[in-house]
């Protein structure tokens, strides 16, 4: 089974509609983070988590939220999709003493019409 | 800002042939320099860097890391059709303990 697994893996929604990507981990990591990926621009991080009090801002939050139900899941939500955010979403995790060593799930592929 | 800039975006070359990726970094709070692979789908991890001066190898891939010219190669030999992929530099950032991301190489190997 996989580590780290993200649901749904594909998912085509209109403009205007709430969406809510989820996470769920079996490394037992504590730190958990939400990322996209469009073509040529790399990983962009939108928030992440240390533990399940302790959530931060990426560098691209705007237009979206999350939630920390648990250690091992992590979910990121579209209050109110727009076509911009059209991109390959990544949830990754790391242990707090090797932060820098992320894991990184499947992906999800989300197309806002 | 923060910022990491790969080169070339895109390289193909053919198989047998050895390529160099490049990664350099205007990051404050630096602690180390990543590699990652990505495939099909996800990133996996490769390398990471902390000194300068030192390669990391792993069979046919090596790297290495300036951190007084802040940058970092990538370096495969004898490539491979199985090392198709886009090639991603990272930095970790101090304090904040994030990591600042490249755009990627993505490099494409002819049989």
């Amino acid at each position: 089974d996989a580590d780290v697994t993200q649901t749904p893996r594909n998912r085509i929604t209109k403009t205007g509609k709430r969406i809510m990507l989820e996470c769920s981990q079996t490394k037992g990591h504590d730190r958990m983070y939400w990322y996209r990926q469009d073509p040529g621009l790399g990983l962009r991080l939108i928030y992440y988590s240390f533990d399940v009090k302790d959530i931060n801002k990426g560098e691209i939050s705007d237009g979206y939220s999350v939630s920390r139900q648990a250690q091992a899941k992590f979910s990121l939500s579209l209050e109110s999709a727009i076509p911009n955010q059209t991109a390959l979403y990544f949830c990754a995790t790391s242990e707090p003493d090797r932060a820098h060593e992320q894991f990184f799930g499947p992906g999800t592929r989300l197309t806002v019409l | 800002e923060d910022k990491v800039v790969q080169s070339p975006l895109s390289l193909v070359v053919h198989e047998g042939d050895t390529v160099t990726l490049n990664c350099s970094y205007e990051v404050t709070n630096f602690r180390s320099l990543l590699w990652y692979k990505q495939e099909k789908k996800a990133p996996t991890f490769l390398f990471m860097l902390t000194s300068s001066g030192i390669e990391k190898k792993s069979g046919r891939l090596s790297s290495i890391l300036d951190k007084k010219e802040l940058f970092s190669i990538l370096n495969i030999t004898a490539t491979q059709t199985g090392d198709s992929a886009v090639y991603l530099c990272a930095v970790f950032q101090g304090g904040s303990e994030k990591l600042v991301f490249g755009k990627g190489t993505k490099l494409t190997v002819n049989p």
